[in-house]
């Protein structure tokens, strides 16, 4: 399973580091993905992040924005912000690609809402 | 960017409905194709891979298929629980995309 950190409410120009912590598989032979779901709005891919060598791909709308990392001896990966938006405002999953799915994500973390708000 | 397009964005139905889900690609993505259902406060779940199997526990009702660019998600008979947005997304090139949705309702 995946389970992620808890809400956050930040102001903007504030930075912010969430976590996504993997059991119950091998934590460094799967890549983790992070998803933006704005209120109301559909999934967004943000990026991914290979824990075995923190080998990292990104969307070119999230690149430079936030930085995606993994701490295998944690068995976690991360999403961090410098300097956080209004905009940022949303609910970021982190969510495991499944080889034996297709590469598609089988499992999800339960969400981590981050409110950014002066 | 490989754009996805759902449609349509609403479906209204009955249960014991037939419901028939459509995304299109921008390009070919062969059969790289999966299907998610979110239901509201909840993460999406993992229905379909490669356009056309079920995940680990995903009931017979759900099937998926297509394969380039035109693809469809079938329930062949709505339970109460389906009730839900759908999402396709593809992973034929990064970046990945999702489709905008589609959200099956209650008629």
């Amino acid at each position: 399973q995946l389970v992620q950190s808890g809400a956050e409410a930040k102001k903007p120009g504030e930075s912010l580091k969430i976590s996504c912590k993997g059991s119950g598989y091998s934590f460094t032979s799967y890549w983790i993905g992070w998803v933006r779901q704005m209120p109301g709005k559909g999934l967004e891919w943000m990026g991914l992040v290979y824990p075995g060598d923190s080998d990292t791909r990104y969307s070119p709308s999230f690149q430079g924005h936030v930085t995606i990392l993994a701490d295998k001896s944690f068995s976690s990966a991360y999403l961090h912000w410098n300097s956080l938006k209004a905009s940022d405002t949303a609910i970021y999953y982190c969510a495991r690609q499944g080889p034996l799915s297709g590469d598609a994500f089988d499992i999800w973390g339960q969400g981590t809402m981050v409110t950014v708000s002066s | 960017e490989i754009v996805l397009t759902q449609s349509p964005a609403t479906l209204s139905l009955s249960p014991g409905e037939r419901a028939t889900l459509s995304c299109r690609a921008s390009q070919n993505i062969n059969s790289y194709l999966a299907w998610y259902q979110q239901k509201p406060g909840q993460a999406p779940r993992l229905l379909i891979y490669d356009e056309s199997n079920r995940a680990t526990g995903i009931p017979a009702r759900f099937s998926g298929s297509g394969s380039g660019t035109d693809f469809t998600l079938t329930i062949s008979s709505l339970e109460p629980e389906d009730f839900a947005v759908y999402y396709c997304q593809q992973r034929k090139s990064w970046p990945l995309t999702f489709g905008p949705g589609t959200k099956v309702e209650i008629k």
